[in-house]
């Protein structure tokens, strides 16, 4: 059974910072690896979605690694700012699952003024 | 365009009765998913359709719980007699491409759902 797990739980940094949020999978044999984003309150919002086949992808100040054959992921924010400040989530799909996507716990980010 | 949309936002009922939630995809989202997202078992994905057919329903808690897509856009997850343990903030996803996964899943904002 797959299990995807997020480092750290949570994460406080002084606006300005670089970071990286990191989420681990036990099974390899993935389809994608997405990572979200969620504000208190609201649904999830998509932020980078990485094929297997692929390393990395980038979105402005994001950037979203891959080593699937380790098992590892790495979303790096650059520069961070407060609207920054949600959870984020990753979630793997795996190649046998249909469209099941299976999530990490997430990672709380507050980024201060 | 607008995006998925849930309703009701907030539900608040007694242990016993009946709970329908709702959901529009967006549309020309041909995919459609419900999760469950609780403090103790994280967003977990409880059924999803393929152009209105549910494929997966192995997410379903038991019984108690039923989805239903009429038509492609609207669906609709019951869930009766409700319990307590039930309470949890239930999500509506959609997606384009007969749910191959390409492309990303676009979330509701939710319906918050508290079983007294």
């Amino acid at each position: 059974k797959q299990e995807v797990t997020q480092i750290p739980a949570a994460l406080s940094v002084p606006e300005g910072e670089n970071l990286v949020l990191n989420c681990s999978f036990t099974d390899s044999a993935i389809y994608n690896l997405q990572w979200f984003r969620q504000d208190p309150g609201k649904g999830l919002t998509s932020l980078l979605l990485i094929q297997s086949s692929q390393r990395e992808q980038t979105s402005g100040r994001l950037n979203a690694s891959l080593d699937k054959s380790s098992g590892r992921s790495t979303l790096y924010i650059a520069a961070s700012q407060p609207g920054d400040s949600a959870t984020y989530l990753c979630a793997v799909r795996q190649e046998t699952s249909g469209s099941r996507l299976t999530f990490g716990e997430g990672t709380q980010l507050t980024v201060n003024p | 365009d607008a995006g998925v949309i849930q309703s009701p936002r907030h539900e608040v009922t007694e242990m016993g009765q009946e709970v329908t939630l709702r959901c529009k995809p967006i549309s020309g989202h041909n995919s459609l998913f419900w999760y469950r997202q609780t403090m103790m078992r994280g967003l977990e994905l409880l059924i999803y359709f393929n152009n209105n057919v549910p494929i997966d329903d192995s997410g379903m808690p038991e019984d108690r719980f039923s989805a239903k897509m009429p038509n492609a856009s609207f669906s609709t997850l019951k869930i009766q007699p409700s319990e307590p343990r039930d309470s949890a903030v239930y999500f509506c996803a959609s997606t384009l491409g007969g749910g191959s996964g390409n492309q990303p899943q676009h979330f509701g904002d939710g319906t918050r759902l508290s079983i007294l």
